[in-house]
């Protein structure tokens, strides 16, 4: 079975950029598969920023884009905000047989 | 807009069957795609189960086929049913809808503890 991986932690300074990646120990995003990203903040459901590793769901604000990096796909946020202090997590459908998500970054606005 | 709510006891008592609804509003659960999708307390998120209309169900192997999903046309709702249950399956269930190039909405979850 796949393993997802993504970075425990990533601290990012308030107007800053910084980028998110998730890595398929099967190599999946170069063989057509695709990413969807989340961000939870505590106490509240999941909410997609991000599907088909680059499509944004209406209210996702423009400073998050999505892209494949190499072989992994990336959430890039770019002129970080407070708000966007929050767990993200990727998820990588495999041909809907089943999916796998990645265990999360804890992202840090300071 | 579709809109996803989750129901079920917030209770379960060990060696059990889980049992929980997702009522869809706003749109017909023969359009889109759907999942069961889990969270246990301080942990990340875990795929359960995925279910297309007219399509294959799927499970995630580590449930060890204790997992029973199955869709509701007549009520437009969507079930989970997971059978000895034990401590481990403490976790905030959420339903979600995917498919037609609409990204992935998800319900508000529901919290099911284990415990006698």
């Amino acid at each position: 079975q796949a393993v997802v991986t993504q970075e425990p932690s990533l601290t990012v300074s308030p107007g800053g950029t910084v980028t998110l990646t998730c890595a398929s120990s099967t190599g999946v995003f170069t063989s057509g598969y695709w990413a969807y990203w989340f961000q939870q903040k505590p106490g509240q459901a999941p909410r997609t920023l991000i599907y088909d590793t680059t499509k944004k769901q209406s209210w996702t604000p423009a400073r998050f884009s999505g892209s494949l990096l190499g072989d992994k796909a990336a959430l890039t946020l770019s002129g970080a905000q407070p708000e966007d202090e929050a767990d993200y997590y990727c998820l990588v459908p495999y041909s809907g047989v089943y999916w796998m998500f990645g265990g999360g970054t804890k992202l840090t606005v300071l | 807009q579709v809109q996803l709510q989750e129901s079920g006891p917030g209770l379960v008592k060990p060696s059990e069957t889980l049992s929980l609804t997702c009522i869809v509003s706003g749109d017909s659960i023969t359009n889109y795609h759907w999942s069961w999708i889990r969270q246990p307390p301080g942990q990340g998120l875990e795929w359960m189960s995925y279910s297309a209309y007219r399509g294959s169900t799927n499970y995630n192997p580590s449930l060890k086929s204790r997992a029973t999903m199955s869709l509701d046309t007549s009520r437009n709702q969507f079930s989970l049913k997971l059978t000895s249950v034990s401590a481990a399956d403490t976790a905030v269930y959420y339903c979600a809808r995917s498919g037609s190039d609409s990204g992935m909405r998800w319900g508000q979850g529901i919290l099911v503890t284990v415990s006698s």
